[in-house]
């Protein structure tokens, strides 16, 4: 079956870059779907943070467009997360998940890493 | 920027029934989505394009759309249940293709 595992730092000190990756086994990421990732600050809701296809193309949440980047490896099966100039305010759960829906405005997420967490401290 | 509303919380006690609502303007326009995350867990899709069932899902589970306003419900619950539950939807302005919700906490009592 298809699973998803994120990977990556879990301590990130302020001001540095966090990155993060998930990797896909039990389908090739080639084959379609677009993939995301969504974090969740402990005891805080869902946060949608962005999307990528296995073409390359990207879609972001407005609020975090301007220090975020998503790219994908098709040759690893994986796609990763970049999170520049970290605050406190984004220690949280980081999930990957794969992403069904016919249009970019019918996105949900059916299928969901187990998350890891990333402290954001000096 | 586009918001949808939840309830922080409802409580109901095994076997009735429970009614989780979500509130935005681009409802109307949009499909909402439900997920139920226990403690400690990922979330988990539980509704679908307003009301449809992903495989697996106990019937119990289903929803409904009504103007602004989309309704997960649950019958009879089960202490299982017992859980954050998280709709989602689209910025039909396209601002944002993914909006969640708060969140609501169901007790069961």
């Amino acid at each position: 079956q298809v699973q998803l595992q994120e990977s990556g730092p879990g301590l990130v000190k302020p001001s540095e870059t966090l990155s993060l990756t998930c990797a896909v086994s039990g389908y090739s990421i080639s084959s379609g779907y677009y993939w995301g990732w969504i974090r969740q600050p402990p005891g805080k809701g869902l946060e949608w943070i962005g999307s990528i296809y296995h073409s390359g193309s990207t879609y972001y949440n407005p609020s975090l467009k301007s220090r975020v980047t998503i790219s994908v490896d098709t040759s690893k099966n994986q796609f990763s997360l970049k999170l520049s100039s970290v605050t406190a305010a984004d220690t949280a759960v980081y999930y990957c998940a794969r992403i069904s829906g016919d249009s970019r405005f019918n996105w949900y997420f059916d299928l969901w890493g187990r998350g890891t967490l990333v402290t954001v401290s000096s | 920027s586009y918001e949808l509303t939840q309830p922080p919380s409802v409580s109901v006690s095994p076997g009735q029934t429970a009614r989780i609502t979500c509130s935005g303007d681009a409802l109307p326009k949009q499909y909402a989505y439900w997920y139920q995350q226990k403690p400690g867990q990922a979330p988990v899709l539980v509704i679908y394009k307003d009301s449809e069932r992903p495989s697996g899902i106990p019937e119990r589970f289903s929803g409904s759309s009504s103007g602004t306003t989309v309704t997960l419900t649950i019958s009879g619950v089960q202490a299982e249940d017992e859980a954050d539950y998280y709709c989602q939807s689209a910025d039909s302005s396209g601002t944002s293709y993914v909006v969640f919700g708060g969140g609501t906490k169901l007790t069961v009592l």
